[in-house]
C-alpha cells in the first residue's frame, strides 16, 4: 500500500517552454503533498507543501512564479516548471504520508527534468 | 525542520566490512527517520525512532537514536552489494512541514 505515482519519468524540453509533472497518491488520499528537488550526489531540498484546495506553501528561495503547484484533489498535484532554463534540470520528487503529521513520507519516482 | 548534519559524505567499503553513518543536531530532534536511496532511484522509507535512546534492528542494520535525541546513527553489519545507495537521515520538524534531510552518506562498496 501507499503508493505515489509520479509522471513523466523523464522529460526534455526547451528554453523558454513549461513541463508540468504530476504526482497521485493511488490508494491513499493525501491532504498534502510535498515537492522536493535533487541535484546529482546532493540531498533533497523541500522546494514546497502542496495542501489540497488551498495555496502551497514555498520555501524560502523558491520561486512560486517559476515553479506553479496545484493541488485540486486529495490524490494529485501538480508542478509545473515555467519558462525552464537550463540551470532548471535537476531531479524532482514528490512525496505524501497516508498518515498523520510526521509519518514517514512514501516517494514518488521522480521526474528527470533536462532542460536545453 | 531543523537542520541536521549527517556524517561521513562518502565511505568506501569492502564487502563484508561495517558502515556507520550519523546523524547530529544542535537542538532536540522530534523524531528522525532514515530513508535509503539506490542510484538512479528514490528514497525509501527504513525506519523511524521516536523515543530517546532508542534502539531498533533490521536484519544487519541498527538504528539509534541519542539519549538527547540530538543524535541518530545508522550500522550495516557485514555489508553487501545490494547496501549501495545513499543514506539519508531526516528530521520531521514536529510540524505540518515536510522533512528536513541530511546530506546523506554514499556508500560504495568495493567487492
Amino acid at each position: 500500500g501507499a503508493v505515489v505515482s509520479q509522471h513523466p519519468s523523464w522529460v526534455i524540453c526547451k528554453s523558454g517552454t513549461s513541463v508540468k509533472i504530476e504526482c497521485r497518491s493511488l490508494d491513499f488520499q493525501a491532504t498534502t503533498m510535498f515537492w522536493y528537488r535533487q541535484f546529482p550526489k546532493q540531498s533533497l531540498m523541500l522546494m514546497a507543501t502542496s495542501n489540497e484546495g488551498s495555496k502551497a506553501t514555498y520555501e524560502q528561495g523558491v520561486e512560486k512564479d517559476k515553479f506553479l503547484i496545484n493541488h485540486a484533489s486529495l490524490t494529485l498535484s501538480t508542478l509545473t516548471v515555467t519558462s525552464a532554463h537550463p540551470e532548471d534540470s535537476s531531479f524532482y520528487i514528490c512525496s505524501a504520508s497516508p498518515g498523520q503529521r510526521n509519518s514517514p513520507l512514501h516517494f514518488g519516482n521522480g521526474t528527470r527534468l533536462t532542460v536545453t | 525542520g531543523q537542520q541536521v548534519m549527517q556524517i561521513p559524505q562518502y565511505q568506501h567499503v569492502q564487502e563484508g566490512e561495517d558502515f556507520t553513518t550519523y546523524c547530529n543536531s544542535s537542538t532536540t530532534l522530534s523524531n528522525i527517520q532514515w530513508y535509503k536511496q539506490r542510484p538512479g532511484g528514490h528514497p525509501v522509507f527504513l525506519i523511524q525512532l521516536v523515543k530517546s535512546g532508542e534502539v531498533k534492528k533490521q536484519k544487519r542494520l541498527t538504528f539509534q537514536f541519542g539519549e538527547a535525541k540530538k543524535n541518530s546513527s545508522l550500522h550495516i553489519t557485514a555489508t553487501q552489494t545490494t547496501d549501495v545507495g545513499t543514506y539519508f537521515c531526516a528530521d520531521a520538524g514536529g510540524g505540518a512541514d515536510g522533512l528536513t534531510f541530511g546530506k546523506g552518506t554514499h556508500l560504495i562498496i568495493q567487492p
